[in-house]
């Protein structure tokens, strides 16, 4: 296992299409979390996993968003009726869930999805 | 709610000492970051610090925290051109969540 890796690389749609995008996180991994980054900005937390069980959601993530994690594995997150707003990279991290080195319960990050919207 | 500020550039030239900036507004965060991101590639968590510390050092790496005033700083020794890329601060204080807040990281430029 390399890391966590994200599907697709890059997305264009335009307004008002569906997208959904993957996660596969470090195997053993119980944790899996989603951000957004904008150009010139760090990343904003959307929501994360414990297992299957997705326990946060931020304002951020509007009821066009879902995110799920079917069998506690990979992770998909799907925006509906996409706006141009919602352009931006999606980052998808894992961690261990608990504290298991000298980092903590330090959070691997994917290489995220570019998405533009049209 | 929480804010994370820093400066959005800094160049050094390489062997010398980079220094990034961070100050952040939520008193309760137990845990603060700086996390690496390369062209490409995602970010890398290089260190953290726990509130109750006011230094840590990992090999070329310092971090300072001083509380009362909330700023936090990373120093890179004898920096090197493989250390040019977007540096980011984040505080928490539960080590993930929603109040997992990133300031919005400098990009550092190394000379030759």
């Amino acid at each position: 296992d390399t890391g966590v890796s994200q599907d697709p690389r890059h997305k264009i749609t335009k307004r008002g299409q569906n997208v959904t995008f993957r996660c596969d996180p470090i195997s053993e991994h119980n944790r899996l979390y989603w951000y957004r980054q904008t150009l010139g900005q760090g990343p904003e937390f959307l929501t994360y996993f414990q297992n299957e069980a997705q326990l946060e959601k931020s304002r951020l993530l509007s009821d066009r968003f879902s995110a799920e994690r079917p069998k506690g594995s990979f992770s998909t997150l799907e925006i509906q009726r996409t706006e141009q707003g919602d352009s931006a990279m999606y980052l998808c991290a894992s961690s261990l869930g608990y504290w298991a080195s000298s980092l903590g319960d330090e959070q691997f990050f994917g290489p995220g999805t570019r998405l533009t919207v049209l | 709610g929480e804010d994370v500020e820093q400066s959005l550039f800094l160049s050094v030239r390489e062997g010398d000492s980079s220094v990034i900036n961070c100050t952040y507004t939520d008193s309760s965060s137990t845990y603060l970051y700086w996390y690496k991101q390369e062209p490409g590639a995602g970010l890398q968590l290089l260190t953290y610090i726990f509130s109750n510390m006011d230094m840590k050092q990992d090999q070329r790496l310092t971090v300072l925290l001083n509380k009362k005033d909330k700023h936090l700083s990373l120093r890179i020794a004898d920096t090197q051109t493989g250390d040019s890329a977007i540096y980011f601060c984040a505080e928490s204080p539960s080590n993930y969540g929603q109040n997992f807040v990133f300031g919005p990281g400098t990009r550092l430029s190394v000379l030759p």
